[in-house]
């Protein structure tokens, strides 16, 4: 069971530079979801997808982009990489309902990214 | 919007003590869910429970018990007798019916002292 899979597991950019972070699961998951974890901040959302097709904004997505043309990709696009966006980035998926996302979240390992 | 309150950012106690750790909550949906998630010091994210608001019960896990309140809007997550191994961040977690963002907040970092 691969469950959520994230690559890379580690990434270094200098300032500018743009790059994807992939994420795949295989659970038939309809929702799918990033977080970027940064200390004492907590789990903030980015982007999350309830489907192919559709995506929209969480609490932080400025600086990030996303589509989901599968059920299974939901890849994390950063156009120019910025300092700030130094983090540890997780993805996850659920299930869901009509009455939104009641499942729980399975997060990939994480992708530790770092702008110079 | 919805927001998760996590006041205590660092918690120590020594094994075997009980300790409680704190969740709050806003919402202005009848219908949400509540969870909490454990992060160990090898960086996983794993689930430890879902309540949903018209279950009031409060669970218990083993060691593991929670408090779920809406008088105070508070979900809060004890450990009994802990251990070592339960040295971890611990996360709440909020999502609100029809609207799928799940939000949450900053954290508690326990440290069990042998």
């Amino acid at each position: 069971n691969a469950g959520v899979t994230q690559t890379p597991k580690f990434q270094v950019l200098k300032t500018g530079q743009s790059m994807t972070l992939q994420c795949a699961q295989d659970m038939n998951h309809e929702y799918m979801s990033w977080y970027r974890q940064d200390p004492g901040m907590g789990l903030r959302l980015i982007h999350y997808s309830v489907g192919a097709g559709i995506t929209d904004q969480g609490e932080v997505p400025n600086g990030y982009n996303v589509s989901r043309s599968t059920t299974e990709d939901f890849p994390l696009r950063l156009l120019s990489a910025a300092p700030s966006q130094t983090s540890v980035y997780f993805c996850a998926s659920s299930s869901t309902s009509s009455g939104g996302v009641t499942g729980e979240l399975f997060f990939g390992e994480g992708s530790r990214l770092t702008v110079l | 919007a919805q927001k998760v309150t996590q006041a205590q950012t660092e918690i120590s106690v020594v094994e075997k003590e009980d300790v409680t750790l704190d969740c709050v909550y806003e919402t202005r949906d009848t219908t949400y869910y509540l969870f909490w998630y454990k992060q160990p010091p090898s960086g996983e994210l794993v689930f430890l429970i879902r309540r949903n608001s018209f279950d009031e019960q409060n669970e218990i896990s083993g060691r593991y018990s929670w408090n779920f309140q809406k008088s105070t809007s508070s979900f809060n997550f004890t450990i009994t007798a802990s251990q070592v191994v339960d040295s971890a961040v611990y996360f709440c977690a909020l999502s609100e019916a029809w609207d799928d963002k799940i939000i949450f907040g900053k954290g508690t970092r326990l440290h069990i002292l042998p």
